[in-house]
């Protein structure tokens, strides 16, 4: 069975950083497409980010610079690294494993609110 | 990226059928095969509902189907139910990214 599982997500002061992690189970992270998809209190789905299997990295406009995505193959797991976050950043964050270009499973999200 | 267009709700009776549209440019709606559309109930992750503009993952209804014509996609739920009630995106990709629409509620009267 296909799981993801977010973790790492809280309360930040602007300015700062945190690193959101996503384990996976059922597949092999290293061998697909892997994203970062936001969603804002009361708004609609953001994607943010995404890793291909052969390494690649695209991001949003949004937090290109600031946020960086990188998985950890030896523990099938996904990662993404937010720095100089600010309150708009402040969002439920979902990992989403890919199948041509479509989220075909979501982990349950991750809270980072952003705020002094 | 500017978000995809989509009406801010459409309602139905049970039973009933309703049509979503997702309006885009000819750079990512019009210029690929790869829209999906996702359903999301309050305080749950999105579940995938159609990808690859008109193919149902197992285990989703056949009463959901999807079509594309230019620009704009549509996703049409048929015979609606009760449990249809919920929030719905559309995404396509465009140029190594992807975009999602403004989000639908869809509400069972």
């Amino acid at each position: 069975e296909v799981q993801l599982v977010e973790s790492g997500g809280g309360l930040v002061q602007p300015g700062g950083s945190l690193r959101l992690s996503c384990a996976a189970s059922g597949f092999t992270v290293s061998s697909n497409y892997m994203s970062w998809v936001r969603q804002a209190p009361g708004k609609g789905l953001e994607w943010v980010s995404v890793i291909y299997s052969g390494g690649s990295t695209y991001y949003a406009d949004s937090v290109k610079g600031r946020f960086t995505i990188s998985r950890d193959n030896s523990k099938n797991t996904l990662y993404l690294q937010m720095n100089s976050l600010r309150a708009e950043d402040t969002a439920v964050y979902y990992c989403a494993r890919e199948v041509g270009y479509s989220s075909s499973a979501w982990g349950q999200g991750t809270l980072v609110t952003v705020s002094s | 990226q500017s978000a995809l267009t989509q009406p801010a709700s459409v309602s139905g009776s049970p039973g009933q059928s309703i049509t979503i549209s997702c309006t885009g440019t000819s750079s990512d709606v019009g210029g690929y095969n790869y829209v999906s559309w996702y359903q999301q109930h309050p305080g749950k992750a999105p579940k995938l509902m159609i990808y690859e503009v008109s193919n149902r993952p197992s285990g989703v209804s056949n009463r959901f189907s999807g079509s594309k014509s230019g620009n704009t996609a549509s996703l049409t739920i048929s015979g609606l139910q009760a449990e249809d009630e919920a929030d719905y995106y559309c995404s396509s990709y465009t140029s190594s990214s992807k975009v999602f629409g403004t989000g639908t509620k869809v509400t069972v009267l």
